[in-house]
């Protein structure tokens, strides 16, 4: 079935150091790939989403890069800030008939000032 | 306009029993996605509906189950409760019509005892 695999698990960095989240899906209908970040006991809110016909997108300090050949995707943060600090998902979107959105586990970012 | 909204907030039931959340769509979204979140196991898709109709829906026994009404909000229900039920269930909406941002509710938290 569609799976989606997020590394690492946890990470943690230095303010102003950049952070590297990776994710690999497995359906290759997929096409669109959304990220989200959930903050402690608050709801996920996107923050950025690249669509499968776009190799990378960019907004302020958070880019997304898309390998659909391989099927990767991955998100970067540059110069990150101690409120960056919070619990980011990816996702992979199959848009047949519907929409299903598969998440990856999540990763636990902690941003050390 | 107001966000998406789900009721109950908390839950507290014994196993066997059942259970209905319900959720409350950004308005003139039609399309509503449940999502069970367990720590560490991100966010697992239950289903989608569109117009009233399921569209999609993961890989959950049939004991979890979802309608749709003519105003676009949605109910999920779990019938005989078991303790691995214990989790958030969040409900997102969307337009629908192409894939894009999904607005997530506050969520449910369930515990089964």
């Amino acid at each position: 079935g569609e799976n989606v695999e997020q590394h690492p698990s946890t990470l943690s960095v230095q303010e102003g150091d950049s952070a590297v989240i990776k994710c690999t899906y497995s359906d290759s209908a997929s096409n669109y790939f959304p990220w989200y970040k959930q903050e402690l006991g608050k709801r996920p809110q996107l923050i950025i989403d690249i669509r499968s016909n776009v190799g990378e997108k960019k907004d302020q300090r958070i880019a997304v890069t898309l390998n659909k050949t391989a099927k990767h995707f991955s998100l970067h943060i540059t110069e990150t800030q101690p409120e960056d600090s919070a619990v980011y998902f990816c996702a992979a979107s199959i848009s047949t008939g519907g929409f299903k959105t598969i998440f990856g586990a999540g990763t636990r970012l902690f941003v050390k000032a | 306009k107001a966000g998406v909204t789900q009721t109950p907030r908390y839950l507290i039931k014994t196993r066997g029993q059942q259970v209905t959340l319900s959720c409350s769509p950004i308005s003139g979204h039609r399309s509503v996605s449940w999502y069970q979140q367990t720590p560490g196991q991100g966010l697992q898709f239950l289903f989608e509906y569109f117009s009233e109709t399921q569209r999609n829906k993961g890989n959950f026994p049939g004991r979890f189950s979802g309608r749709q009404f003519s105003n676009s909000r949605s109910e999920m229900n779990v019938s005989t409760l078991e303790l691995g039920d214990s989790a958030l269930y969040l409900c997102a909406s969307s337009s629908g019509t192409i894939s894009g941002e999904q607005f997530f509710g506050p969520g449910t938290r369930l515990t089964v005892l």
